[in-house]
């Protein structure tokens, strides 16, 4: 089991609506979450990140937390074609907090 | 600078050459991090450094992989007797300090042939 599960996808939305994007983690201890957003072609950019139980909004995005549970997932509403693009969850440690790790990452496509 | 910078851009090498990726990072940021990211896959930690010492260099995949960081500042990857499975996109990023916010550099594209 990889440490750091995203759903595959691609995911396909019309412009306007919500996207959810999933992520599970497996190692009980971590402490820190983490959203990028990356371009094709580009390196990743931080969307958002969240270290408590709950919910943390930004913007069009919130990022829900549940440690119980073990998930993490990103919420984009009012959905846009500039938000079309691979969205990486990333964890890391109490004991180990300069080393992420990344899941595959699940692609987004925004159709007008 | 304004930003994380690696050099080269690209670079295409023979099987068998070694070759030395460079990272810049934002000024007066004291971890520094390696990713790797092979084409369509996630970031793979390679190593980070917090001033010039590596506390975690788990994540280099053979002895024919190091790093170094000197000064606090600029850093390099080396890699060794270069396989094709080497090729990849080699992202350097760094943070003001370990566990807070790292933004990447643009990224080395490494083509092995």
């Amino acid at each position: 089991q990889k440490e750091v599960e995203q759903n595959s996808g691609p995911l396909s939305v019309p412009e306007g609506a919500i996207a959810s994007l999933n992520c599970t983690y497996s190692d009980r201890v971590s402490q820190s979450f983490f959203w990028y957003r990356q371009y094709s072609g580009k390196s990743p950019e931080l969307i958002m990140s969240i270290y408590s139980n709950g919910d943390k909004e930004d913007g069009r995005f919130t990022a829900q937390l549940n440690k119980a549970s073990q998930y993490v997932s990103l919420l984009i509403r009012d959905s846009q074609p500039s938000d079309s693009a691979t969205y990486l969850c990333a964890v890391s440690y109490w004991t180990n907090a300069g080393k992420s790790t990344f899941g595959d990452g699940t692609t987004l496509t925004v159709k007008p | 600078g304004a930003g994380v910078s690696q050099s080269p851009s690209n670079k295409v090498t023979e099987k068998g050459k070694d070759v030395e990726l460079r990272c810049d990072p934002i000024s007066g940021h004291t971890a520094l991090y390696w990713y790797r990211q092979s084409l369509g896959q996630g970031l793979e930690f390679l190593i980070y450094f917090q001033g010039n010492s590596a506390p975690d260099k788990s994540g280099l995949p053979s002895d024919r992989f190091s790093a170094e960081r000197t000064g606090g500042s600029v850093s390099t990857l080396t890699i060794q007797r270069t396989q094709q499975e080497d090729s990849a996109v080699y992202l350097c990023a760094s943070s003001q300090d370990v566990g807070n916010t790292i933004y990447f550099g643009e990224g080395s594209w490494l083509t092995v042939v």
